[in-house]
């Protein structure tokens, strides 16, 4: 049973446009959302975080919105450079309890 | 460089065999967790230690089992291994042991079980 899902194996936007990479959870109990990017032969990095009590976190280029009521996270990249091609992985997190990974959306900035 | 190390990098071995991965928290962490990636799959959680005890246990195989030792490096071992188990192992520390705390990965050790 899946409770973080990343429905979008993967993801092409034109450089500098937006890129929006979806989540949706079923657990009820998460209270922290991360997202953390991974490229070739690395380890995942941590990129931006969000509170359950925040509908919205704000990081440069990087945004990441909570609907709690739909359960459901996304991340925004804008504008989209190169760099951000990698694999992008939503997490969640209930107090005190282990970090659940989803299955990861590959996204591939396209010149 | 996150500062957490493994090793090996890549390791190919046969099946039924017993292997041991190595993780070097980053200096001052005290809470060690080790995932595994299987093709097509996200970061499954498997342990976490916190300074030398078992903290949290996830879809660990009775076949692996891991530990930390004083000097705070952790190990993984897997044993009888079947062609199944061939994924990437990542270990990732934090400073403390609730998941609010921003992890810090290793490169990962790639395992190959033939």
């Amino acid at each position: 049973d899946q409770q973080v899902k990343q429905n979008s194996p993967s993801l092409s936007v034109q450089e500098g446009r937006i890129s929006i990479l979806n989540c949706d959870y079923t657990n009820s109990m998460f209270d922290y959302f991360l997202w953390y990017k991974k490229y070739p032969a690395e380890g995942p990095t941590f990129l931006i975080s969000i509170s359950s009590i925040k509908d919205k976190n704000e990081d440069g280029r990087f945004t990441v919105f909570l609907n709690k009521s739909a359960k459901h996270l996304s991340l925004h990249i804008v504008p989209s450079q190169p760099g951000d091609s990698a694999v992008y992985f939503c997490a969640a997190s209930a107090w005190d309890d282990k970090i659940i990974f989803g299955k990861g959306t590959r996204l591939h900035i396209l010149p | 460089d996150s500062g957490v190390t493994q090793t090996p990098k890549h390791l190919i071995t046969a099946t039924g065999q017993r292997v041991t991965l190595r993780c070097s928290p980053r200096s001052g962490d005290l809470s060690v967790y080790w995932y595994q990636q299987s093709l097509d799959q996200g970061l499954q959680f498997l342990i976490q230690y916190y300074n030398g005890e078992e903290r949290a246990k996830g879809n660990i195989l009775e076949r692996f089992s891991a530990q930390q030792f004083p000097d705070l490096h952790s190990e993984l071992n897997l044993s009888s291994l079947e062609l199944g188990d061939s994924a990437l192992y990542f270990c990732a520390s934090s400073v403390v042991t609730d998941s609010y705390n921003e992890q810090f990965f290793g490169p990962g050790t790639r395992l190959t079980v033939l």
